[in-house]
């Protein structure tokens, strides 16, 4: 069956980074757009960017660009993000979500991260 | 950014009742670009509905999404006891964003 499945919780000190994976199986990984959302303990959803089918091109909220890289290894049918100069209010879930169009059609089942 | 407001915040229901939630848009979203997800505890968000109006796979008919342009609403016909969760609105225009939520509670 389709499904994502995300690396397990990490924990980081102030100012370091973390890259998250994402490893993609039961469909063609080449044939969808990837997006990153993270949700904070208790808070809602925040989205974080996208990249292409091919991995050529990323788009990320403003809040996060010059901190956040996302990546994607087509022959692992992986995707990548790795968040850099974490502070205390980076503590959250992480997901990956395939794109459907207009939606996001699949998730993964989060990675907790800690900054502390 | 186009800016997503649900409401109300926490709606108190017992199962069986009909729930109605909103979502209202800065400005005007195209029907097409307008989703919502249901979450439940310790679990990750889950597509309901697309297009405003399209149930996702698997959806029960009980899930039922109507709006445009600015005003948009998911109603529950009737509740069952796994229905009792968060519910974000989503829109896709240049950028993505989510409403802050509702959490539909039992009375």
């Amino acid at each position: 069956q389709e499904q994502l499945v995300q690396s397990g919780p990490e924990v980081r000190k102030p100012g370091a980074s973390v890259k998250v994976s994402c490893k993609a199986s039961g469909y063609t990984f080449t044939d969808y757009y990837m997006h990153w959302v993270r949700q904070a303990p208790g808070q809602g959803l925040e989205w974080m960017g996208i990249i292409n089918s091919g991995g050529s091109s990323t788009h990320y909220a403003q809040q996060f660009q010059g901190r956040v890289t996302m990546t994607r290894d087509t022959s692992t049918a992986t995707v990548y993000m790795e968040l850099s100069s974490l502070r205390s209010d980076d503590t959250a879930f992480y997901y990956c979500a395939r794109e459907g169009g207009f939606d996001l059609n699949l998730w993964g089942q989060g990675t907790l991260v800690t900054v502390s | 950014e186009i800016v997503l407001t649900q409401s109300p915040g926490t709606l108190s229901l017992s199962p069986g009742e009909r729930a109605t939630l909103s979502c209202r848009a800065s400005q005007s979203v195209s029907s097409s670009h307008l989703a919502w997800y249901q979450q439940r505890p310790g679990q990750a968000p889950k597509l309901l509905i697309y297009g405003a109006s399209s149930r996702a796979t698997g959806i029960p008919d009980r899930f039922s999404g109507s709006g445009s342009g600015t005003d948009f609403t998911l109603t529950i016909g009737r509740l069952e006891p796994e229905d009792f969760a968060v519910y974000y609105c989503q829109q896709y225009g240049r950028s993505l964003t989510f409403g802050g939520g509702t959490k539909v509670e039992i009375k």
